[in-house]
């Protein structure tokens, strides 16, 4: 398995809280992605990264921001969270041939 | 934008039957087509990929099948098996480092 971690694994907040999830990767690899999963939606990507301090936006970025301080982690921050951001949120790194390797989840619900 | 749909949402079948899910893209462009299973509680795991200059690929009991005319692949279970139950997703990648996820189909196999 790709060496990726994700944390918190599990999270319950309030509407209007900031909140931080954390992907951890050992495989020193340049690209590190954030995706939401939600029922009919599938997986859809909030954020990129192609380097340290090096992101981008994906489809459904609005209300999230990112940094990469270094190369093993990038950060997702909701700075206020909504009931709208209830989702489970999967952590990515590239293969070799373009697939695409993922975390276990965070699963995170605002109340 | 690419755009990936995928048939049907849902899929039953009796173990030992085959289970064919259906996906189709929009972009042209898109050269690279994974399939990920998702198993309760876990990050999607990459089972088979084909490129675009390939029709089909086997791996086992699963097979994956291109048609760069009509813009549809699909993905063929033979032999199912309860352990095949789980939600899997088709992708598409209209260019390097960015898949465009399906909307995930949740098989069942009933022994």
């Amino acid at each position: 398995d790709a060496g990726i971690t994700q944390s918190p694994r599990h999270k319950v907040t309030e509407t209007g809280t900031p909140v931080t999830l954390r992907c951890h990767q050992t495989e020193n690899h340049r690209y590190m992605y954030w995706y939401r999963q939600d029922p009919g939606h599938g997986l859809r990507l909030i954020h990129y990264s192609y380097g340290v301090k090096d992101t981008d936006k994906g489809e459904v970025s609005d209300g999230y921001s990112v940094s990469r301080s270094k190369t093993e982690d990038f950060l997702l921050t909701l700075e206020s969270a909504t009931s709208s951001q209830t989702s489970v949120y999967f952590c990515a790194i590239p293969g070799n041939t373009g697939e695409l390797f993922f975390g276990e989840g965070s699963r995170l619900t605002v109340l | 934008g690419e755009n990936v749909e995928q048939h049907p949402s849902t899929l039953s079948v009796q173990e030992g039957d085959s289970a064919v899910i259906k996906c189709t893209y929009s972009d042209s462009a898109s050269n690279y087509f994974p399939w990920y299973k998702q198993e309760l509680g876990k990050g999607p795991q990459l089972i088979i990929d084909i490129r675009s200059n390939v029709g089909e690929k086997k791996d086992q009991r699963i097979a994956v099948t291109l048609n760069k005319t009509a813009k549809h692949f699909s993905l063929h279970i033979t032999e199912t098996q309860p352990e095949d139950s789980a939600v899997y997703f088709c992708a598409a990648s209209p260019y390097t480092d960015k898949l465009i996820f399906g909307t995930g189909t949740r098989l069942q196999v009933f022994p």
